[in-house]
């Protein structure tokens, strides 16, 4: 099976802007969680889909959003960027709930 | 909110040797992940517990999920250059479904 794929790997935006980062889960994974990784804070969770519903979310301000299509392929968005938000960010999938997740290679987004 | 102290923080070994690192936590999970991951890469699994007192290998890995359900530790047996990496432990909380923790990480660095 492929594995869980993120586009793009690296984006660099302007502070202000808006982001739109894509994840595709291993196929057949309905579960799509999103966690942002800095060198200060570490891996922090942002939020979980499940068959199109948001099931759990993070401490993370409502500039941060996300959706699942029914193909369970998934999306984050960040608007009015803020340097404080570059980081890694990486998409993880999973068969099921409480099962183990599996991380995709992560995009790479540097805010100016 | 939940937090993972895994420990050590950085291991300096020679090529060959044994490592051990562990995670402890205040609260119980139900899950605990073991994950390596190298520079610009994501997490790659590398060993799912589900059971306290479980204790699970892949190949020279050993991970135990501990009988309190508060703690985990990661064996790795004749350690070779290409464990060198960021080790991170995770843990799924009884109530947090989706949401992993994460602990700070263990940075291997091996001396051939």
């Amino acid at each position: 099976k492929a594995g869980v794929t993120q586009t793009p790997r690296y984006l660099i935006k302007t502070r202000g802007q808006q982001v739109t980062l894509s994840c595709s889960p291993i196929s057949g994974h309905r579960s799509v969680s999103w966690y942002q990784q800095t060198p200060g804070q570490g891996l922090q969770f942002l939020f979980e889909y499940f068959s199109e519903t948001q099931r759990n979310k993070g401490n993370f301000p409502g500039r941060f959003s996300g959706r699942q299509f029914s193909n369970s392929r998934s999306e984050m968005n960040v608007s009015t960027l803020e340097l404080g938000d570059s980081a890694l960010y990486l998409c993880a999938s999973s068969p099921g709930q409480l099962r183990e997740q599996y991380f995709g290679p992560g995009t790479r987004l540097t805010v100016t | 909110g939940q937090q993972l102290n895994q420990s050590p923080q950085s291991m300096f070994i020679q090529e060959g040797e044994d490592v051990s690192m562990n995670c402890t936590s205040s609260s119980i999970f139900n899950t605990w992940l073991w994950y390596k991951q190298d520079p610009g890469e994501g997490p790659v699994l590398l060993i799912a517990l589900y059971k306290a007192g479980e204790l699970t290998s892949n190949g020279r890995l050993t991970a135990q999920f501990g009988i309190t359900r508060k703690d985990s530790f990661l064996n790795i047996s004749a350690s070779i250059p290409s464990d060198v990496g960021i080790y991170f432990c995770a843990g799924q909380p009884l109530q947090g479904a989706q949401k992993l923790v994460f602990g700070q990480g263990t940075r291997l660095t091996i001396n051939p």
